[in-house]
């Protein structure tokens, strides 16, 4: 079964830093590009950054452009998300994503999701 | 960036019902859209790419159509587990860009 489990939320102050975690598992990791979306609570949802499928290429949002990395370990077929000097708005439940086609950053819809984790930012 | 207008912002409808959404870019971005359901506390889920692409498993009630600058979403006959928030999704270029979203409720 293709299948997504995201990790490593929780409670930080502002400033602070926090790295989260995704697990694939069901599909050639390596073949497909990754992205983080996330969802502020009661909000729409937001995409945040993307990888290609051997870790060269990244794209980011504006709002964590410089604060957060993206990477990702294909030897142990995981997906990251650094997150530094974090914000009150960057609380949101963070989603990882697989395109649905390939691993360039061509453009692709999100095919399979993970459940999200929760990041909460306040003092 | 490319700004993404979905309408309306919610709506009501009964079982039964034929429902239509829309989502306006703000610049062409030809056939590369997505439609996403999703439901309270869960993931959102793909139903539509490239457009009108179904996905895989998702019933034929749901379809989309456009290109260029206007794209529909429409739903047939709406069932109970439809109720739900529906999001638009442009891949064309980055930054990737989401619809505000639109929450089909109950009547």
């Amino acid at each position: 079964e293709v299948q997504l489990l995201e990790s490593g939320g929780g409670l930080v102050q502002p400033g602070g830093s926090l790295r989260l975690s995704c697990a694939a598992s069901g599909f050639t990791f390596s073949s497909y590009a990754m992205s983080w979306v996330r969802q502020a609570p009661g909000k729409g949802l937001e995409w945040v950054s993307a990888i290609s499928g051997s870790g060269g290429s990244t794209y980011y949002a504006d709002s964590v452009k410089g604060r957060f990395t993206i990477s990702r370990d294909n030897s142990k077929n995981t997906l990251y998300l650094q997150m530094n000097s974090l914000r009150a708005e960057d609380t949101a439940v963070y989603y990882c994503a697989k395109a649905e086609v390939g691993a360039t950053l061509q453009g692709d819809a999100f095919d399979i999701w993970g459940q999200g984790t929760m990041v909460t930012v306040s003092s | 960036a490319i700004r993404i207008t979905q309408s309306p912002s919610s709506l009501s409808a009964s079982t039964g019902d034929r429902v239509t959404i829309t989502c306006r870019a703000s610049q062409g971005i030809s056939s590369y859209l997505a439609w996403y359901q999703q439901k309270p506390g869960k993931a959102p889920k793909l139903l539509i790419y490239a457009a009108s692409t179904l996905q895989s498993g998702v019933p034929s009630r749901f379809s989309g159509s456009g290109s260029g600058t206007d794209f529909t979403l429409t739903i047939s006959c709406l069932q109970s587990e439809d109720f739900a928030t529906y999001y638009c999704q442009q891949y064309y270029s980055y930054p990737q860009t989401f619809g505000q979203g639109t929450k089909v409720e109950i009547k």
